[in-house]
Order: C-alpha cells, then sequence, then structure tokens
C-alpha cells in the first residue's frame, strides 16, 4: 500500500517567488496534517484537516501561509511570498479513524528559499 | 507554549551497546509517543505510551511513561547499525481539552552507531 506521497521532495526558489506544496494522504485516511521542521523550532504543527474541512489553524504563521483541501486525495499548502525564513522540510501525515490515532509521515519536501 | 526538552541533541554508540534517551516536560502529558526518523523521510511511530508508570516494548525498544507525567524514556538494548536516526518524543496532554491535544515534539536526539 502506498504511503503519504508529497510533491516536490526538494524546492529552491527565490524570496518572493510563490512555492506550492503538495500532499496526497493513505487513501480512506479522513485527518491530514501539514508540519514544519526546523533546526531551531524542531516538529510543528500548522494546521490539520478532517474530512477535507480545516479544523486548526492556530500553528500557521503568518497570512502569507495557506493550506487548501480540495478532495479527499489531495491537499496544498502555499507560501506566497516566499521568505528565506520559510527554509525548513514541511511534513504532510495523514491519519484514520480520529485526531488522536496514529500519525503516518510523507517523506516530506525539503525547501530551500533564497 | 508546552515545550519537550531532550539532550543531549547527539550520541555516539558503539554497536552492540545499550542506549537510554529521556525526554522531560514542565506540563503533565497524558499520552507519551516515540518516533524514529531516517535521513530523508518522515517520523516513524515506534512505542505509544497512555498511561503513567506503563512500560512497554517494541522489539529491542523499551519504552516508559514517567510516573510524574513530566518524563518518558526510550533504551534501545544491543544497537544495530540500522538504530542511526533521529529519535523524538512527543506528548499530548488531556484529550478533552482542545487547547493541549495536539502533539507537541521534542527536538530530538540523532544516534548514531559505530560498527
Amino acid at each position: 500500500d502506498a504511503g503519504v506521497i508529497q510533491s516536490p521532495r526538494h524546492e529552491v526558489t527565490e524570496m518572493g517567488q510563490e512555492v506550492t506544496l503538495r500532499c496526497k494522504p493513505i487513501s480512506g485516511h479522513d485527518y491530514l496534517f501539514w508540519y514544519r521542521q526546523t533546526m531551531m523550532r524542531g516538529l510543528e504543527l500548522l494546521i490539520y484537516f478532517n474530512n477535507n474541512v480545516p479544523i486548526d489553524d492556530s500553528g500557521m504563521p503568518e497570512d502569507r501561509f495557506s493550506a487548501k483541501m480540495p478532495n479527499a486525495s489531495f491537499s496544498t499548502l502555499k507560501i506566497q511570498p516566499s521568505e528565506p525564513r520559510d527554509s525548513a522540510v514541511y511534513f504532510c501525515a495523514s491519519s484514520s479513524g480520529g485526531f488522536y490515532n496514529e500519525q503516518f509521515f510523507g517523506p516530506g519536501t525539503r525547501l530551500t528559499v533564497l | 507554549g508546552q515545550q519537550l526538552n531532550q539532550s543531549p541533541q547527539s550520541m555516539f554508540i558503539q554497536e552492540g551497546e545499550d542506549v537510554s534517551m529521556n525526554c522531560t516536560s514542565s506540563s503533565i502529558f497524558n499520552t507519551w509517543l516515540w518516533y524514529k526518523q531516517e535521513p530523508g523521510e518522515g517520523p516513524v511511530l515506534l512505542i505509544a505510551l497512555y498511561k503513567a508508570g506503563e512500560l512497554t516494548s517494541n522489539g529491542r525498544l523499551t519504552a516508559q511513561f514517567g510516573i510524574t507525567r513530566k518524563d518518558s524514556f526510550l533504551n534501545i538494548s544491543a544497537s544495530i547499525p540500522s538504530d542511526v536516526g533521529i529519535y523524538f518524543c512527543a506528548g499530548r496532554g488531556d484529550v478533552y481539552t482542545g487547547a493541549n491535544s495536539k502533539l507537541t515534539f521534542g527536538k530530538g536526539i540523532t544516534l548514531s552507531v559505530r560498527p
């Protein structure tokens, strides 16, 4: 069975550009989470969805960040405009049957903003 | 916000040795989780703990939920080269209190195993 799929795996962009990260959760999972990992702050939850509906976006750092989940098999995290401090690894995770059930993480997207 | 403390940042051990890691918090948690992250991959859940004092094993890994509910420990016995990776602890507060119900992660300990 396929796990969580994220694309691209690596993204290098220049400051001010728009960046879109993509995630396909495990089929049948009804929760989707976006995390950001940095050396300074570790792993932080940005936003999560339940049944395609955003439930808690309190971790989204600024209005430059937005996330959507148009259907059960696809989500995007967009940064516009990007800044060097947004450089990090962004993970998508999904879970099934409840918020407190095991989350399965994707391989991550390493974003570098020059 | 809540923070979990893991130290040291890095550990270097010889193959075959046992290693212990701990994770501490200033807040009480009702769930403790231990994850392993390998290069280029996302974290993978190793062990979940749900009750103070609980001791749970997964192969050569053993984790304990501290009695105070402010700490947890992970032990790896007879280490092998594939144990290399970053080990994260994560905690979750009262599942009935929305503000605390999200996972809080430690910054991780990078484990290196010398053959």
